[in-house]
């Protein structure tokens, strides 16, 4: 079946450095990618979504690129905080919906101060 | 906006009695409303789809009459867990679509619900 791989498990950087989150997936179809955060204890929050009619979306610290010939998208985070610590998940569309998602496995990203 | 609501947070409960978790959205209709069930330092698994009016629709291996589902109205749905035992015991998660397209058809989600069974 149709999945999405995520890349790293787990990211340790410093406070201030960059930090990017690497996914594959393998549903050429698949034309919608968002990102969820989770914070312990929390539901996912969408922090940056993009279409495959662009290659890339910034909104402030956060930024999405997307490679549809290679089928991988990445998470780029920027100037990283101490809040910014929870897991990450990516997620691809099924076909060209906004709504019925293949999901990552999650990254846990720890910004160590 | 984009807000759903998931009560209760936390529910502690003994073995064999039911629980009901409720999920609103609060700024936007949704005919289609999802249930999510995740453990510990894993991804989300989706249960089951639940449509306003209609049955839900449940992934493969999830029991439907264990875990119960009604969608009475756009902005409500509600997962019962029936009987529950330890072995239900995890994170579920409920999450809306935006029907009218006010944000733009995405997914958001419910803050979840802590259900452990003693």
């Amino acid at each position: 079946g149709e999945n999405v791989e995520q890349h790293p498990s787990t990211l340790s950087v410093q406070e201030g450095d960059s930090a990017v989150i690497k996914c594959t997936y393998s549903d050429s179809a698949s034309n919608y990618f968002p990102w969820y955060k989770q914070e312990l204890g929390k539901g996912p929050q969408l922090i940056i979504d993009i279409r495959s009619n662009v290659g890339e979306k910034k909104d402030q610290r956060i930024a999405v690129t997307l490679n549809k010939t290679a089928k991988h998208f990445s998470l780029h985070i920027t100037e990283t905080q101490p809040e910014d610590s929870a897991v990450y998940f990516c997620a691809a569309s099924i076909g060209d919906s906004n709504y019925q998602l293949i999901w990552g496995a999650g990254t846990k990203l720890i910004i160590k101060p | 906006g984009a807000v759903v609501s998931q009560h209760p947070s936390r529910v502690i409960c003994k073995s064999g009695t039911s629980v009901k978790i409720e999920c609103r959205s609060l700024d936007f209709q949704a005919t289609t409303m999802f249930w999510y069930r995740q453990f510990p330092k894993q991804s989300l698994m989706l249960m089951a789809t639940s449509n306003e009016g209609s049955k839900a629709t449940y992934e493969q291996g999830v029991e439907k009459d264990k875990f119960l589902i009604n969608h009475a109205s756009l902005t409500l749905s509600t997962l019962t867990v029936t009987s529950a035992h330890p072995e239900d015991s995890s994170f579920y998660i409920c999450s809306a679509r935006d029907l009218y397209g006010k944000f733009d058809e995405k997914l958001f989600f419910g803050s979840g619900t802590q259900l452990s069974v003693l």
